[in-house]
């Protein structure tokens, strides 16, 4: 069963556009949800994380909203750039004690393409 | 700082070959995880380890065996190849506190490995 669910599966936005990427999850208990970004070739490389206790963080460009009832988090990419392009995984995990090690469950990507 | 180094980067075997992936980490990182990547599927975690001498199954064990005698190398090995196995493995490595604080996980360029 898939802990994370990712969409969609490819995005193709105008340069200076807004990228969304949506996640849903099913465990309540995760805590710690964050976004990989990577590019052909490279191991993905952390972007941004969230915790639930707070509904959105802005970085730059990138900001995560977080809906705790709703179970779903969503990565806004504004005033995309063709150097956005490139793989974006969402995740989460649960808390890193004892057994559970802070394992990460990862969607299945979104392959971003931002035209010039 | 190299980060997460993975060795090597492009590998070809014939199906019922072995060989061993190696992952070196110079983060003194106490987790470290191995997982493999599929177009449409994401990332999946094979085996981790909590420290030096302990290893865990993961998502998509069969197949492989990991070691870890030295805190930072964590080796993927496949015993006999199969076609199955073709696919990019990464290795990351995370500080791994235990205290319920999660750590983002670092990870390497990865290895291409085709089976024949």
């Amino acid at each position: 069963q898939q802990q994370v669910k990712q969409s969609p599966q490819s995005l193709i936005v105008q340069k200076g556009g807004i990228s969304i990427i949506n996640c849903a999850y099913e465990n309540t208990a995760f805590d710690y949800f964050p976004w990989y970004q990577q590019f052909p070739g490279k191991g993905p490389a952390l972007l941004i994380a969230i915790r639930p206790d707070v509904s959105e963080k802005k970085e730059g460009r990138f900001t995560i909203s977080f809906n705790k009832s709703a179970k779903q988090f969503s990565l806004h990419i504004m005033d995309s750039q063709p150097g956005d392009s490139a793989t974006y995984f969402c995740a989460a995990s649960l808390a890193d004690r004892g057994s559970t090690l802070g394992r990460l469950y990862f969607g299945r990507g979104t392959q971003l393409t931002v035209w010039p | 700082n190299a980060g997460v180094t993975q060795t090597p980067k492009f590998r070809v075997l014939k199906t019922g070959q072995s060989m061993t992936l190696l992952c070196a980490q110079d983060m003194n990182h106490e987790y470290m995880y191995w997982y493999r990547q599929d177009p449409g599927m994401g990332l999946r975690l094979i085996h981790y380890s909590v420290g030096e001498g302990t290893t865990a199954k993961g998502e998509v064990p069969d197949g492989y065996n990991v070691s870890r005698l030295k805190k930072q190398n964590f080796l993927l090995g496949l015993e006999s190849a199969a076609p199955s196995q073709t696919s990019v493995y990464f290795c990351a490595s995370a500080p791994g506190t235990g205290r319920g604080v999660n750590q983002p996980q670092h990870f390497g360029d990865g290895t291409r490995l085709s089976i024949l």
